[in-house]
């Protein structure tokens, strides 16, 4: 299996501007979790979905930030407008309920907002 | 709520000297506990696990046992590597109580030093 996959792997645009970052979760997995992670907060969970269907999208920032996973094998993580504070990497993470929910982690978005 | 705690880092080692990098927890449920580790530039990746009390995860040397009487589950080696260096994560699942997300530590940083 080819794993987590994300994309892009960098990206760097200036404040203001739309990002869109891609996920795409290893086959037969029902959950997908996105993450952030920054020197200053550490890792935080943003949105988890689970069969495509947002759970818990209480660490999502603010209304700037939304998430779809219109099917199985794809996920985005959208900022509009990205603002600078927003720099940080962006881990998508895969799991399968039955082996005690033990995450796959993706390669992650590095983005940085000038 | 569940947390889990881990010792500050950074640590600092010399090769093949002995590590224990301290994780305990608080969790309503039975958990299952991890240890990650994150690379420089790269994902978390799972290091180990162990599902239920007194269980031993061990995985390239590291091992940790799951104490449920002391609520720990710290992490050891033997005789650390260069290539050991890495961010170790802590983390939980407590999926009896209905949530299928990880809960992390902060990450202890371990430096290795030929």
């Amino acid at each position: 299996d080819a794993g987590v996959i994300q994309s892009p792997r960098h990206e760097v645009t200036e404040m203001g501007q739309e990002v869109t970052l891609r996920c795409k979760p290893i086959s037969g997995h029902d959950y997908l979790f996105w993450y952030r992670q920054t020197m200053m907060r550490g890792l935080e969970l943003l949105i988890y979905f689970n069969n495509n269907v947002p759970i818990d999208d209480s660490g999502m920032p603010e209304d700037r930030f939304s998430a779809k996973m219109p099917n199985a094998s794809f996920s985005t993580l959208k900022i509009q407008p990205s603002e600078p504070r927003d720099s940080a990497v962006y881990f998508c993470a895969s799991s399968n309920r039955t082996k005690y929910n033990e995450q796959f982690f993706g390669p992650g978005t590095r983005l940085t907002v000038l | 709520g569940n947390s889990v705690t881990q010792m500050e880092g950074p640590v600092t080692l010399s090769e093949e000297a002995f590590l224990t990098i301290n994780c305990t927890y608080t969790a309503t449920g039975y958990p299952s506990l991890f240890w990650y580790v994150q690379y420089p530039g790269e994902g978390l990746q799972l290091l180990l696990k162990a599902t239920k009390a007194d269980d031993k995860g061990s995985n390239k040397g590291f091992e940790a046992t799951y104490r449920k009487e002391t609520t720990s589950f710290h992490l050891e080696k033997g005789s650390v590597q260069v290539s050991d260096s890495a961010v170790y994560f802590c983390a939980l699942s407590d999926s009896g109580a209905g949530s299928y997300q990880l809960t992390f530590g902060k990450g202890t940083k371990l430096s290795v030093i030929p």
